[in-house]
């Protein structure tokens, strides 16, 4: 049980573009998502929290119009990157959450953004 | 500042030894924590928790140790076998951290190595 997925695993794109990345729990609803960024040789840093049907908070040094999050259902939240640059490059994990009382999240498998 | 620290890159053990992970945390708001495994390209596995009104939690292979008063904790593999070979997130869990209620606040990670 507790599986999230996500798409896609991974994407090339070119600066100027935006991305969009779906994450999804399977087998259970998520009352809370949240996203994380990693770069290389570096720990996961929290993005965003996003709620079902409210707006995500996002972390200090987080450009909430760069990083459109949306909760649309408790089963669905995607990330879209907007306007890429070669920095964004990076691997982006959502993890879930059954509700505010569980305290363990389950991760999915990450996606891997590349801009060129 | 970082809040929670795993000091250690990388570790190699014997197959069928033990494995140590140490874990060092600074805000005594957090009351959760969590270990997990992560292999490269993937999302972080859940392993083991732990509540910090705890000072030991075990698992099969897999046991847990809080000392609160030390801010330390550790996670032992025993006995440690080549599948273990992964990177290994100490997360720490504080209420309300950062304005978001949940979310997890992970070390660098350490490379742990099981040699046949």
């Amino acid at each position: 049980g507790a599986v999230v997925s996500q798409h896609p695993s991974w994407v090339i794109c070119k600066s100027g573009t935006s991305v969009k990345i779906e994450c999804r729990s399977l087998d259970f609803q998520a009352t809370t998502m949240f996203w994380y960024r990693q770069f290389p040789k570096q720990s996961l840093m929290l993005m965003a929290t996003s709620n079902e049907g409210s707006k995500a908070t996002y972390e200090q040094g987080v450009e909430k119009d760069k990083f459109l999050i949306n909760h649309a259902s408790l089963t669905l939240s995607t990330l879209t990157v907007t306007s890429a640059h070669p920095e964004d490059s990076s691997f982006y994990i959502c993890s879930a959450q059954i509700s505010m009382n569980q305290e363990t999240q389950y991760f999915g498998p990450g996606t891997r953004l590349l801009v060129l | 500042d970082q809040q929670v620290k795993q000091n250690s890159p990388s570790l190699s053990v014997q197959e069928g030894r033990i494995s140590i992970l140490n874990c060092d945390y600074t805000n005594s708001m957090f009351d959760y924590f969590l270990w997990y495994k992560k292999y490269p390209a993937e999302g972080p596995t859940f392993l083991i928790s732990i509540s910090s009104i705890k000072d030991k939690n075990e698992d099969g292979r897999f046991t847990v140790f809080l000392n609160k008063s030390a801010k330390h904790l550790s996670l032992h593999i025993v006995p440690s076998q080549p599948g273990d070979s992964a990177v290994y997130f100490c997360a720490a869990r504080g209420p309300n951290y950062g304005g978001s209620q949940g979310n997890l606040i992970f070390g660098k990670g350490t490379k742990l190595s099981v040699k046949p």
